[in-house]
């Protein structure tokens, strides 16, 4: 499975734009990038995904490089409930499975 | 309705007992996984079934083992247990093979192995 890299965390301030950046150099033709999220003690949650063109939804913009080799998702205006910490996964075409880093955690500050 | 539901989501037992995990999604999805986060907050995924066939098996001991009578309902039963089995046990659904959309996770299963 190609590999992600991100930062271990990042800090924000309320109601401002963030910036996730996640590198993933290694990126083949066929793999999708998805981001998940997983809120303290939750399971994880679908935040988006792409594969060449950007991506809006009622949750973020995914922003992906026009090489692929990185991607940034942009949470429009942060709020304390999006304190979490977020993925950045490769899954192919016939990929099944999704293969999980770190993350980066993601502090929001009032 | 809650799309992916697992039980217990507590379970405390001594080492060497067997236990089980039980998963139901009502999504109507083929596809569903196992995922193992340890107490580093790693996610890694055990299994995955399509229509109650095994599909994905990654080198999980063979005290684990999952049974999927339906294709909505995966468990996970694991024999003698080991200090190590302590994590919380993630089950997460998705509409088929091939899918490249979004997996569905239930809210955890936290399995203390004492």
């Amino acid at each position: 499975d190609a590999k992600t890299t991100q930062p271990n965390s990042m800090e924000s301030n309320e109601e401002e734009p963030v910036h996730l950046p996640c590198n993933h150099s290694t990126i083949s033709g066929t793999d999708y990038i998805h981001w998940y999220r997983q809120l303290p003690s939750q399971g994880p949650e679908y935040v988006i995904h792409g594969l060449t063109s950007n991506v809006n939804n009622r949750m973020a913009s995914l922003a992906i490089a026009e090489d692929r080799k990185s991607s940034t998702l942009i949470l429009h205006r942060a709020t304390l409930r999006d304190a979490a910490v977020y993925y950045c996964i490769l899954r192919d075409s016939n990929g099944n499975k999704l293969v999980f880093g770190a993350g980066t955690i993601l502090r929001v500050k009032s | 309705d809650t799309a992916v539901s697992q039980t217990p989501k507590y379970l405390v037992t001594q080492m060497g007992n067997d236990k089980s995990i039980k998963c139901e999604q009502n999504l109507g999805h083929d596809t569903m996984y196992w995922y193992k986060q340890d107490s580093k907050k790693f996610l890694k995924i055990m299994f995955s079934y399509n229509n109650k066939e095994l599909i994905i098996n990654e080198t999980v001991p063979n005290r684990f083992s999952p049974k999927s009578p339906d294709k909505a309902h995966l468990n996970l039963h694991i024999n003698s247990l080991e200090l190590g089995d302590s994590a919380v046990y993630f089950c997460a659904s998705s509409p088929g093979t091939g899918w490249t959309g979004e997996l569905f996770f239930g809210e955890g299963s936290r399995l203390t192995v004492l």
